[in-house]
């Protein structure tokens, strides 16, 4: 059965500073991977996705993620990030029937 | 382009009264439909999902259940509310070939 760890509850960092929010998967197949962002009361909104391809994946708000097969992670990173940043970030693998599995997800506060 | 739209967005309901969420998606045809449910601090739990009208499946049982009136509309239901189903309640749409899933803004429960 497909599952996913995101290895950090929370992330604190300051603003312009670099970051890095981890998430593992398990996996018997083929798998699609996501990164969602939830800024406070509202919905989840795409960041970027993994279908097949480049394993370096670029997403909106100057998001990138690397997939590595070998090690099984989907690593979510920016070269710097603004208050604007702080959020809840989850990060999704897909199953056969179609559906999403989600991390529990990594609160991101940005500090000035 | 395609939209979905929750209503309402809040709602306090007290412990045994019945509940009606719903959930529409304009600018597409027959997506596939989700209800998440996110409790405080918690990621999401999939509750139903439905490929097409009249089709749902239940993730877990529970004393909620899910219609699928239209093409389009998707209503979450409950005869009488527990405390335990306090949340965030969040609809989700997807392409049927495709495993992205776009959100809507959520409905916030409160039971009393």
């Amino acid at each position: 059965a497909q599952s996913v760890t995101q290895l950090d509850s929370q992330v604190p960092v300051f603003e312009e500073a670099p970051v890095e929010l981890r998430c593992n998967y398990s996996s018997s197949v083929s798998v699609y991977l996501f990164w969602y962002v939830q800024y406070p009361n509202q919905g989840l909104q795409l960041l970027l996705k993994y279908l097949s391809g480049s394993t370096l994946v670029k997403g909106i708000n100057g998001f990138e993620a690397e997939f590595n097969k070998s090690q099984t992670s989907f690593h979510l990173r920016k070269p710097s990030v603004h208050i604007s940043d702080t959020a809840e970030y989850f990060c999704a693998v897909s199953v056969p029937t179609g559906k999403l599995i989600f991390g529990q997800g990594t609160t991101l506060q940005v500090k000035p | 382009s395609q939209t979905i739209h929750q209503w309402p967005a809040t709602l306090v309901q007290p412990v045994g009264s019945p509940l009606s969420l719903e959930c529409t998606v304009e600018g597409t045809s027959n997506p596939n439909l989700y209800w998440y449910r996110q409790a405080a601090g918690r990621g999401l739990q999939l509750l139903f999902y439905s490929v097409g009208i009249g089709q749902i499946s239940s993730e877990v049982p529970q004393n909620l259940s899910a219609s699928r009136p239209q093409d389009r509309q998707f209503i979450l239901s409950s005869k009488k509310l527990l405390l335990s189903d306090s949340g965030f309640y969040l609809c989700a749409w997807s392409v049927s070939s495709s495993y992205e899933q776009y959100f809507g803004p959520g409905t916030r429960l409160t039971v009393t």
